[in-house]
């Protein structure tokens, strides 16, 4: 039931735009997404409820596309900050325990 | 507002011995979670309880780990005997309303290396 984050890792300059993919095999009913930092604790960026709604944190977006059970984060014009592992925590429809994805690493360099 | 506090931050025990770790969630927080995290993976969901009583234990592995939240506030997990595969980092979480749809607000951690 884990979901299947990609890529694994990737590399950016400042100013530059990535995507995160997640990937279910069963019926999603909301995806959560958290940053974690080298050391501390993951930290909630938001979550996206089934019905396909997008969301925004700062430059910092995310889909969930339901007919695919994917969901994608988008990092716009990336910032040193962005620099941290970042989890999709995904809820099964009718099971409601919050899975997370092995991660994926974003370097942000100057 | 205060967040998630866990102690210890770190332990290092040897292979069979008991180790027990604390988590005091946000003020108001109904849902409080354990999750292990092991090296380069995600969180694992260890166990949930909403007030004092468990929501989901299912991957908690019963033989040797067990949980408690006295009143509804501070919650104990406990690892006895501990073996080496018990390494890695274990994260406490709250959140409050409604089970499914809150963050989650995650604690520091605690550290934990079985040698």
């Amino acid at each position: 039931q884990q979901p299947v984050q990609s890529p694994q890792a990737v590399i950016l300059r400042e100013g530059e735009d990535a995507v995160i993919n997640c990937s279910s095999s069963k019926a999603l009913y909301s995806v959560h997404w958290y940053r974690q930092k080298h050391g501390e604790a993951p930290v909630f960026l938001m979550i996206l409820l089934k019905g396909g709604e997008q969301k925004g944190h700062d430059k910092i977006s995310a889909s969930f596309n339901e007919k695919k059970q994917q969901s994608s984060l988008y990092l716009t014009a990336s910032q040193l900050s962005y620099s941290g592992t970042y989890f999709c925590g995904t809820e099964i429809a009718n099971d409601y325990k919050l899975s997370f994805g092995a991660g994926t690493t974003v370097t942000v360099r100057a | 507002e205060a967040g998630v506090a866990q102690s210890p931050r770190y332990k290092i025990i040897e292979k069979r011995q008991s180790v027990a770790f604390w988590c005091n969630p946000i003020s108001g927080h109904a849902t409080l979670y354990w999750y292990q995290q092991i090296l380069g993976q995600g969180p694992k969901l260890l166990i949930q309880f909403q007030n004092n009583g468990v929501v989901d234990d299912s991957q908690l592995p019963k033989d040797r780990f067990s949980a408690e939240r006295l009143k509804g506030v501070d919650s104990t997990l406990k690892i006895q005997p501990a073996k080496l595969e018990d390494s890695a980092v274990y994260l406490c979480a709250s959140s409050s309303g409604q089970i499914y749809y809150n963050e989650q607000f995650f604690g520091p951690g605690t550290r934990l290396t079985v040698l």
